[in-house]
């Protein structure tokens, strides 16, 4: 079955480092979406990517899609507290009727 | 506008218990979803509706978990009976559309101890 992976599991960077994780599906994907959970909270979502090889911004957060669309990431530049939490993608197949979220990434920022 | 809502928001019961969480989905939205989270399996799809109709369940771990959605608004995950192991946080979900694939609202979920 369809199978997304997200690596890495955790990261520890100091505040103004970059961030980058990165998710790989088995299959083909028709979109993939990012969510952000912070501390005892509950996922939120923050974009979807659709097109094959697309970019989008969020202010310091860069999201693509892989010309594939195996494959994405979410990169961060210079982080800041406020951007602990834990990162998940969440990939559908093409054709498919469900969304699969990875395990997540979570990210712990040291001021 | 309100979220997604559930209730309750914390729940401690002895294993053997019945316990009964409950969602509201956001008005309007056609597809509601019942995830489980833990440190070990993340996050786990247990159950997803479209149109109240249960469409995949393939997730739900076995017979002692049972889910309903009788109307639009409303929906119910119950465990029966509750077992340690069945401790985690769960959430609900919805979508404006009658795909799953579309942008989930979670509500705050129900943290789940079974002691």
């Amino acid at each position: 079955g369809q199978q997304v992976m997200q690596i890495p599991q955790y990261q520890h960077v100091q505040e103004g480092e970059d961030f980058t994780t990165y998710c790989n599906s088995s299959t083909t994907l028709s979109n993939i979406q990012w969510y952000k959970q912070r501390p005892g909270g509950h996922p939120v979502f923050l974009i979807q990517l659709v097109k094959s090889g697309e970019v989008k911004k969020q202010k310091r957060l860069t999201f693509q899609f892989g010309e594939a669309k195996k494959n994405s990431s979410l990169h961060i530049t210079a982080t800041q507290t406020t951007d602990v939490g834990t990162y998940f993608c969440a990939g559908a197949n093409t054709g498919g009727f469900k969304t699969i979220f990875g395990a997540g990434t979570r990210l712990f920022v040291k001021a | 506008d309100a979220g997604v809502i559930q209730s309750p928001r914390h729940e401690v019961t002895e294993m053997g218990q019945e316990v009964t969480l409950r969602c509201k989905p956001i008005s309007g939205h056609n597809s509601l979803f019942w995830y489980r989270q833990t440190m070990m399996r993340g996050l786990e799809l247990l159950i997803y509706f479209n149109n109240n109709v249960p469409i995949d369940d393939s997730g739900m771990p076995e017979d002692r978990f049972s889910a309903k959605m009788p109307n639009a608004s409303f929906s119910t995950l119950k465990i029966q009976p509750s077992e340690p192991r069945d401790s985690a946080v769960y959430f609900c979900a919805s979508t404006p559309t009658r795909t799953s694939t579309d942008t989930q609202y979670f509500g705050p979920g129900t943290r789940l101890t079974v002691l």
